[in-house]
């Protein structure tokens, strides 16, 4: 596609309950980005991948965060026991090359937890 | 990465040249600066980024000073659909920190 899809749009999860967010990166873009904005604040990093290797989880907060991007594509976050503070927009972004030049960004997921 | 400083707000008349400062006094030789901004309900776009020499594309005008120290963002005829937060980033190309570390940034807002 044209640009970096994510799905869903919005997402509304009662406390405890497990979700996974997609992101469709453009394609053929190495580099990708999961980041994480709470309502009011700049986005912060939460992971990256080099095609299917995933290069830096630092900014993951818990363990209940995990993200995947097996085929070095689509990539998949999943938050597993979700709390009320989880709620926030989940961004991705893709490069077509590492660490040079703008990146994409999505629209974005908006995650409501109950 | 480097720290940047932003004003919170500003405001630019429809039509006149939106100059958006950013500070960023312990830039490093290699660091980039590098501008976003964030449309409401969207994601963050990309701008425009430079290493030391003004640049200028379709959106925007960077402009460095010869210190590095700080930079102006210029939007030369802003238009209402300009209204975004406007992020200014310092990266480096090199190492391995690849990700972008965003501020608070500037709200714009282009008045009718």
């Amino acid at each position: 596609g044209a640009g970096v899809s994510q799905s869903p749009r919005y997402k509304v999860a009662k406390r405890g309950q497990d979700v996974a967010l997609r992101c469709d990166p453009i394609s053929g873009h190495v580099s990708l980005f999961w980041y994480q904005q709470a309502l009011g604040q700049g986005p912060e990093f939460l992971t990256y991948f080099q095609n299917e290797a995933q290069l830096d989880k630092s900014g993951l907060p818990s363990d209940r965060f995990f993200a995947e991007r097996p085929e070095g594509s689509v990539s998949t976050l999943k938050i597993q026991r979700t709390q009320q503070e989880d709620s926030a927009v989940y961004l991705c972004a893709s490069s077509v090359r590492e660490g040079i030049g703008g990146y994409t960004f999505g629209s974005g997921t908006r995650l409501t937890v109950v | 990465d480097a720290k940047t400083t932003q004003p919170t707000s500003m405001d630019c008349a429809e039509g006149r040249a939106a100059n958006l400062p950013c500070n960023h006094s312990t830039i490093s030789g290699n660091e980039y600066v590098y501008w976003y901004r964030q449309i409401h309900s969207q994601g963050p776009q990309y701008i425009i980024h430079g290493l030391k020499n003004n640049e200028t594309n379709e959106m925007a005008s960077l402009i460095i000073t010869e210190d590095r120290k700080s930079s102006t963002l210029i939007l030369p005829h802003a238009t209402l659909r300009d209204t975004a937060v406007y992020y200014c980033i310092v990266r480096s190309h090199s190492g391995s920190a690849r990700q972008l570390t965003f501020g608070s940034g500037t709200q714009l807002t282009v008045l009718p």
